[in-house]
């Protein structure tokens, strides 16, 4: 099956500084990328949507200049988290659509970030 | 009111129990509905996902969509103690205007099975 992975798996920063989280496709060339944030015990909420070489699409409430993204090819998707504070503390997935299908096991989901903010 | 919701639990049942799983929506746009397993600090896990209403079987694992109602369930046989985890329900909708599918998720399940 397809990989995604994310790096870092964890990251304490301090607050004020910004942190980079990147997603890629393993074996496989995404169409589409996802970034979801998800609160403990909470469901994952849709940041925002990237496609490669095009700026990416921020959901409603989602700080385009707090949350930059970069899709700088078709297997590689950056998230960065400028000048975070505590309550950004969270986990942080990553998801990448293969082709255009419309079928729910064309998206593959990496196993997240956990970002600890002090 | 939530575009998707599903009940929290937690949910704590012994080995071989059926464990019923559901939750409701209300946006009749919903195309495509899954069901996603996660692990504690995991990216989710599809399980099974169907497109219309009625049943779809996998194993222990039974799916059923009821559109008119604006539910769906999922249902474990035999459950196990690996079957411990957060089960999340997500429905999606086409986004023609971003050429992708929009998924929108439940707040998870978490269920304990023990031995």
């Amino acid at each position: 099956g397809a990989v995604v992975s994310q790096h870092p798996s964890w990251v304490i920063c301090k607050s004020g500084t910004s942190v980079k989280i990147e997603c890629r496709s393993l074996d496989f060339q995404a169409t589409t990328m996802f970034w979801y944030r998800q609160f403990p015990k909470q469901s994952l909420m849709l940041m925002a949507t990237s496609n490669e070489g095009s700026k990416a699409t921020y959901e409603q409430g989602v700080e385009k200049d707090k949350f930059l993204i970069n899709h700088a090819s078709l297997t590689l998707s950056t998230l960065t988290v400028t000048s975070a504070h505590p309550e950004d503390s969270s986990f942080y997935i990553c998801s990448a659509s293969r082709g255009r299908g419309l079928a729910p096991d064309t998206q593959y989901f990496g196993p997240g970030t956990r970002l600890t903010v002090l | 009111q939530k575009e998707v919701e599903q009940d929290p639990g937690p949910l704590s049942v012994p080995e071989g129990a059926i464990v019923s799983l559901n939750c409701t929506y209300s946006n009749s746009a919903f195309q495509y509905f899954m069901w996603y397993r996660q692990y504690s600090r995991k990216g989710p896990e599809l399980l099974m996902y169907t497109y219309s209403s009625g049943n779809k079987e996998d194993g222990r694992f039974t799916a059923q969509v009821d559109k008119s109602s604006k539910y769906i369930s999922l249902f474990i046989r035999d459950s196990q103690p690996s079957d411990s985890a957060t089960y999340l329900c997500a429905m999606s909708f086409f986004l023609f205007s971003g050429g992708y599918n929009k998924l929108i998720f439940g707040a998870g399940t978490r269920l304990a099975v023990h031995p």
